[in-house]
């Protein structure tokens, strides 16, 4: 059974980096597109981005290149970087497996059990 | 602005059976399958319903899914009082070259 558990800084500064790692266990890094998504509290769910396996990757354009999502195969692991980060970025942070063997028809499962950030001074 | 609609809420009684509705667009639903996921109050989403219509082991089969044209929709029948939680459509946009959610339904069963 695989599991997905986020780790990082509950806080984070306005302007400054939030840093996340997402460390997979119980299954193989090879084959999927590894997510992250995030969802403001009390609202609805918003894509991020992902990595394949390949290294290929995709942000979502509401990031406005501030993010980064790399993928350390040897650990199991792969992060998500966002720069220049303001209060709208406060938000449930979820990392999850994209299954299906296309970049544009797969689906998340499973989900880590989500990491809240604050951005706050 | 969700790019897919959904109805903010929707309900029913036990045993009775509820569809929930998403629309989109040819740049999304219209072109690609669409998912369901099932968010239970401050826990991650779980996936329900894959590829349109597919069902992950472990989901009940009281929940189905189908699309047509530019819509999906879920239907969950023999509502059961555990079904009483938040509900999410998702799929690529070809336009905006990413995923796109539904602003999320809230079922209650009455």
């Amino acid at each position: 059974q695989v599991h997905l558990q986020e780790s990082g800084p509950g806080l984070v500064k306005p302007s400054e980096t939030l840093s996340l790692t997402c460390t997979v266990s119980g299954g193989s890094i090879r084959g999927y597109y590894w997510t992250w998504l995030r969802q403001p509290p009390g609202k609805g769910l918003e894509w991020i981005g992902y990595i394949h396996d390949t290294g290929s990757t995709n942000y979502s354009p509401s990031l406005k290149s501030r993010g980064t999502i790399s993928l350390f195969t040897s650990g199991n692991q792969f992060s998500l970087r966002v720069n220049s980060v303001t209060a709208a970025d406060t938000a449930i942070y979820y990392c999850a497996r994209g299954r299906g063997g296309s970049p544009t028809d797969h689906w998340f499962d499973p989900w880590g059990q989500g990491i809240l950030v604050t951005v706050s001074s | 602005q969700s790019v897919l609609t959904q109805p903010p809420s929707a309900s029913g009684t036990p045993g009775q059976r509820v569809t929930i509705s998403c629309s989109g667009s040819s740049s999304n639903i219209g072109s690609h399958t669409v998912n369901w996921y099932q968010q239970l109050s401050g826990t991650a989403p779980k996936l329900l319903i894959y590829t349109n219509t597919q069902r992950p082991s472990g989901v009940p089969d009281r929940f189905s899914g189908s699309q047509s044209g530019t819509s999906a929709s879920l239907a969950i029948s023999g509502l059961q009082s555990e079904d009483e939680t938040d509900y999410y459509c998702a799929a690529w946009d070809d336009s905006l070259n990413g995923w796109v959610f539904g602003g999320g339904t809230r079922l209650t069963v009455l």
